[in-house]
């Protein structure tokens, strides 16, 4: 079946401590982001990437990193989580320019206290 | 109707009814629209889209319609169901900034029996 994979589905953490949220897709799509969502806003776009190796920030990097080692795999990675990143986090690939129908992981919910 | 980056406005439409869901976009330079539905506890899930050299384009239930002269997009559902119940969000790309999606936050349709 043609899907989006978050890991984990629920995370709780403290501050500081480094965590990395995994996603994978199984579509040989070449792009691949991840977003935050927040009660009354929209979908923020935090990083893209348009292929392997090739990452750029979204509208609100700050305090995140990602990785594009493999078509595959596109991990979000906190180094120093802080409170104010506990949010809904959902990862999405799409096969890129030209056919840009984006599709979503079930989501990350992640609380840092 | 909701606008890119707003509030959450709600929509009660009773079961069998014709559904409209509205859109405000600001970039004249977006080409590409794409409607998502997302239910509690899910990740969205995509129901129509649209390119900016369409007016109108329909799907199973649904039609979407493109106004680029007020740059309003709004999703039309026919004879609405229970399941219909979810948000509604949509979403713009614009040629100037590639991979970027920009996403409203949605409308809440309740449908009532």
């Amino acid at each position: 079946e043609a899907q989006v994979t978050q890991n984990p589905r629920y995370l709780i953490t403290v501050t500081g401590k480094k965590l990395t949220v995994t996603c994978s897709q199984n579509m040989n799509h070449e792009y691949m982001s991840w977003y935050r969502q927040d009660p009354g806003l929209g979908l923020r776009q935090i990083y893209y990437s348009m292929n392997v190796e090739v990452t750029d920030k979204g509208d609100v990097p700050e305090g995140y990193k990602v990785s594009r080692k493999e078509k595959r795999n596109f991990p979000l990675i906190l180094e120093s989580p802080s409170p104010n990143q506990t949010s809904l986090y959902f990862c999405a690939s799409s096969f890129g320019r030209g056919n840009e129908k984006l599709f979503f992981g079930s989501g990350t919910q992640l609380s840092v206290l | 109707g909701e606008s890119v980056g707003l509030h959450l406005p709600t929509l009660s439409v009773q079961e069998g009814d014709n559904s409209i869901i509205n859109c405000a976009y600001s970039n004249s330079a977006s080409d590409y629209f794409i409607w998502y539905k997302q239910e509690s506890g899910k990740g969205p899930q995509f129901i129509i889209d649209i390119r900016s050299n369409m007016d109108k384009r329909q799907g199973q239930r649904v039609t979407v319609l493109l106004n680029k002269t007020v740059k309003h997009l709004s999703l039309q559902i026919a004879a609405t169901q229970p399941g219909d119940s979810a948000v509604y969000f949509c979403a713009e790309k614009s040629t100037d900034s590639w991979g970027k999606f920009q996403f409203g936050a949605g409308t809440q349709v309740v449908v009532t029996p």
